[in-house]
């Protein structure tokens, strides 16, 4: 099955700094979906961006499908962005595969 | 207008009683998901509904896990003699129609298996 993985695992940041999460995919895939999981344990959708670059507020997203990979870049980070995000894929199986995470960890 | 909604939130349950957990996906949402997060690990699939239909239970882990959407809306995953292996959040999700859909999670219900 498609494997994801995901970088860095942990990161700690300043508030103010900004990021950039990577995750790579070894398949072509027909979605991917970037997750915030706060503390609380919910999982909040950020982006579903299975090609191309979207944009909100602080958080963009731009997913290169032909060299499988997506990267999440926060700007100007908080201490409320602090949590796992989870990138996740469908390779037309009609179920997602998650990736590991990357635990975020913005410091006031 | 609502999203999923999951109940209980929490659950504990003792070795070998069985327990059922219910989701009420997003109105006017064909697919339905379960996924199953242990601490620390991304969520893992286990089984997928289109409408009343079950397309997919390969992610299920043993036969001791059953799940069911019998009128095509609310899903109840059931697991039958619980075994502390089976501590660990389960997930709901559901989509417009299908995997290339987005997904929406519920918050998920907490079982802790003593």
């Amino acid at each position: 099955g498609i494997q994801v993985e995901q970088s860095p695992p942990d990161l700690i940041l300043q508030e103010g700094a900004n990021s950039t999460l990577r995750c790579n995919f070894s398949d072509s895939v027909n979605n991917l979906q970037w997750f915030h999981q706060n503390p609380w344990g919910q999982l909040i959708n950020l982006f579903y961006i299975p090609s191309g670059t979207k944009q909100n507020g602080r958080l963009s997203a731009t997913t290169v499908a032909t060299e499988r990979y997506s990267l999440l870049y926060i700007s100007s980070s908080q201490t409320t962005d602090s949590g796992v995000y989870f990138c996740a894929v469908d390779n037309y199986g009609q179920n997602f595969v998650f990736g590991p995470g990357t635990r975020l960890s913005v410091l006031p | 207008g609502a999203g999923v909604s999951q109940s209980p939130r929490y659950k504990v349950a003792k070795r070998g009683q069985d327990v059922a957990l219910r989701c009420d996906p997003i109105s006017g949402h064909v697919s339905l998901f379960w996924y199953q997060q242990a601490l620390g690990q991304g969520p893992e699939f286990l089984t997928y509904f289109q409408n009343e239909a079950q397309l997919d239970k390969s992610g299920l882990p043993s036969d001791r896990f059953f799940a069911e959407r019998p009128e095509g809306s609310v899903s109840t995953l059931k697991i039958q003699r619980t075994q502390q292996e089976d501590s660990a959040v389960y997930l709901c999700a559901s989509s417009l129609n299908g995997g290339s859909y987005e997904q929406y999670f519920g918050p998920g219900t907490r079982l802790t298996v003593t």
